[in-house]
């Protein structure tokens, strides 16, 4: 089952932060985060894994809450080179990953 | 290493066409993966292959589509015959180990256009 992801967009201005967030009905080994810019293919940014190891990009941050299902994604002093389509994963007992219908962030100098 | 390479990169085609979609993996990689993605459906996962074999086809639309994997380094997808409806970005993406735990990496993606 496809997770949800909100907000389906936001606008930032050069430096200002947001917060995307995933969540499932299902039971998560892990929520993977990747990036698309138009017209290329998605980017990986980061894996969380249940237990609390994470992979991924060092300037990017995110949290997994095993619990309740639920990811974060927080972007930080945005930059423009931030905008993009952002993408949660997410990783069940079936082993391959689920991914929701994506937040579109643009961020405006 | 060149990272995923798919071929072609632009298809159009008119329905009732044969299209295959060619797809070269990460060497090394052992997982190799078929989505496809549009505007209403999102990005689903339509076959996954681990070590040439295919491990779970449930995303596939329908008998139109099949996908094979005869080495390492090689996989097609083939729709046959071709609808407009299956017009989208299809992307291939390899990782190495199990998918829940580890990156994937995506090729450029094939744009295809049934007429």
């Amino acid at each position: 089952q496809q997770p949800v992801q909100s907000p389906q967009a936001v606008i930032l201005r050069e430096g200002e932060d947001a917060v995307i967030n995933c969540s499932s009905s299902k039971a998560l080994y892990s929520v993977h985060w990747y990036r698309q810019k138009h017209g290329e293919a998605p980017v990986f940014l980061m894996i969380l894994l249940k237990g609390g190891e994470q992979k991924g990009h060092d300037k990017i941050s995110a949290s997994f809450n095993e619990k309740k299902q639920q990811s974060s994604l927080y972007l930080t002093a945005s930059q423009l080179s931030y905008s993009g389509t952002y993408f949660c994963g997410t990783g069940t007992n079936d082993y391959k990953l689920s991914f929701g219908a994506g937040t579109t962030v643009t961020v405006r100098a | 290493d060149a990272g995923v390479i798919q071929s072609p990169r632009h298809e159009v085609t008119e329905m009732g066409q044969e299209v295959t979609l060619r797809c070269k993996p990460i060497s090394g990689h052992d997982y190799l993966f078929w989505y496809r993605q549009t505007m209403m459906r999102g990005l689903e996962l339509l076959i996954y292959f681990n070590n040439n074999v295919p491990i779970d086809d449930s995303g596939m639309p329908e008998d139109r589509f099949s996908a094979k994997m005869p080495n390492a380094s090689f996989s097609t997808l083939k729709i046959q015959p071709s609808e407009p409806r299956d017009s989208a970005v299809y992307f291939c993406a390899s990782s190495a180990g199990f998918p829940s735990y580890n990156e994937q990496f995506f090729g450029p993606g094939t744009r295809l256009t049934v007429l």
